[in-house]
Parts: C-alpha cells; structure tokens; sequence
C-alpha cells in the first residue's frame, strides 16, 4: 500500500470547516483512499473512501486531486465532537478485503470552542 | 448498520492468566476480521488476520502460540491471550468486512496485566 503524509495536528473553530490534507504521491491507479478518524480510548470509525471522484455522505466530504497525489478531508461544520486523530489511508480494492489496514500517525484534530 | 461489538470494554487480571476477547458482527456477515493492538500514544498494529473456517495469518513479529485466534462462525471472532504479562498489557481493537464494504472497527478492550 501506498504510503501517505499528514500533519501530526490541526486546530479548528467550532462551526467551521476543517480541512485535513493527506499526501499519498505515490498511489497507485487501483488504490483506493479511505479515511478513519479515532476518538480517545475508542476504535477507529469509517468516515469516507474514494478512488479518483470526489466523494461527499452525511459526515464528510473528500476531494481527491486530479492526480490522485492528494487529498483533502472536509468536515463542513465542525463540533467539539469531531476532535480525533484523523487516519488517511490508502490501500488496494474498494472494500475491507483480504487485507488489514496500515495505520499511520495520523493528524490529530482539534476543535476550539 | 455494519455494528461491530467487542468484548470486554476492560479487564484488569493477574500476570499468568489467559484472556479471551470476543468480536462481533451484529447486523452482518462478517467474512474476515482482524486484530490489532494499540499501545500508548502509538497508532494501530494489525496483529492478525482471521477467516471464518480457517486458520488466522499473523504478522510478523506477533507469537500465534500467544495470541490464539479462533474465528468458528461468519459473525464472531475471539482473540486469547495465554499466559498474559505485563507487557501485554494494551488496547486490542478488532475490525470486520464483508464483501466491498470498508472495514468496521469495535470499540476496542484495554487489557491491564498486573
């Protein structure tokens, strides 16, 4: 799987849109990427996945460069519930698939009332 | 949907002791699941890799003799830790998938081995 870069943290107002980058330069043409995002002491939660088109559901929105090198996650509105560290990650195939996932550093996010 | 529950939350035990940590998938068939540990300030370690029916893959580094994994039906997965010792002691999170659906994540249990 790809490797990817992301700032170790990020502060956000709340009720504004905080925008987590993630470089991966050196995606391939079948990966996917997906992001996870980790409230202390809790498991990972799936957020969204994409492999070329930006992708938007009821969490978030993820906007994918034409190159695919890079991307950015969008939470319209943030809350003090959306402080997390936040996961990009990016792997083969659409689904859960035969394989686990390789967690990085991630960027911890944190939201300012 | 795609509800992942684990099994316990905590467990605080005497060094020695066996362990055993249940997953589950409550709204789905799950046709892998996986173990990972997370230790303080760390991101997750994928320990293993289970399919229903069949043996558990390991990565490396992670003792098989220690962790056992038994994955018996499509929606239930258990993790033992034999003769668990201080350090063991950590947060083991399981995930499931099915078909091209992401990953789900339980909410992990923090083992503490005095």
């Amino acid at each position: 799987d790809a490797k990817t870069t992301q700032p170790p943290s990020m502060d956000c107002a709340e009720g504004r849109a905080a925008n987590l980058p993630c470089n991966h330069s050196t995606i391939s043409g079948n990966e996917y990427v997906y992001w996870y995002r980790q409230i202390h002491s809790q498991g990972p939660q799936y957020i969204i996945h994409g492999l070329k088109n930006n992708e938007t559901n009821e969490m978030a929105s993820l906007i994918i460069t034409e190159d695919r090198k890079s991307s950015t996650l969008i939470l319209p509105h943030a809350t003090l519930r959306d402080t997390a560290v936040y996961y990009c990650i990016v792997r083969v195939g659409a689904g859960g698939g035969a394989d686990g996932l390789t967690f990085g550093k991630g960027t911890h996010l944190i939201i300012q009332p | 949907g795609a509800v992942v529950s684990q099994h316990p939350s905590r467990v605080i035990c005497k060094s020695g002791t066996s362990v055993k940590i249940e997953c589950r998938s409550l709204d789905f068939q799950a046709t892998t699941m996986f173990w990972y540990r997370q230790f303080p300030k760390k991101s997750l370690m994928l320990m293993a890799t289970s399919n229903e029916g069949s043996k558990a893959t390991y990565e490396q580094g992670v003792e098989k003799d220690k962790f056992l994994i038994n994955h018996a039906s499509l929606t239930l997965s258990t993790l033992t830790v034999t003769s668990a010792h201080p350090e063991d002691s950590s947060f083991y999170i399981c995930s499931a998938a099915y078909s091209n659906q992401p990953q789900h994540f339980g909410d992990g249990t923090r083992l503490s081995i005095l």
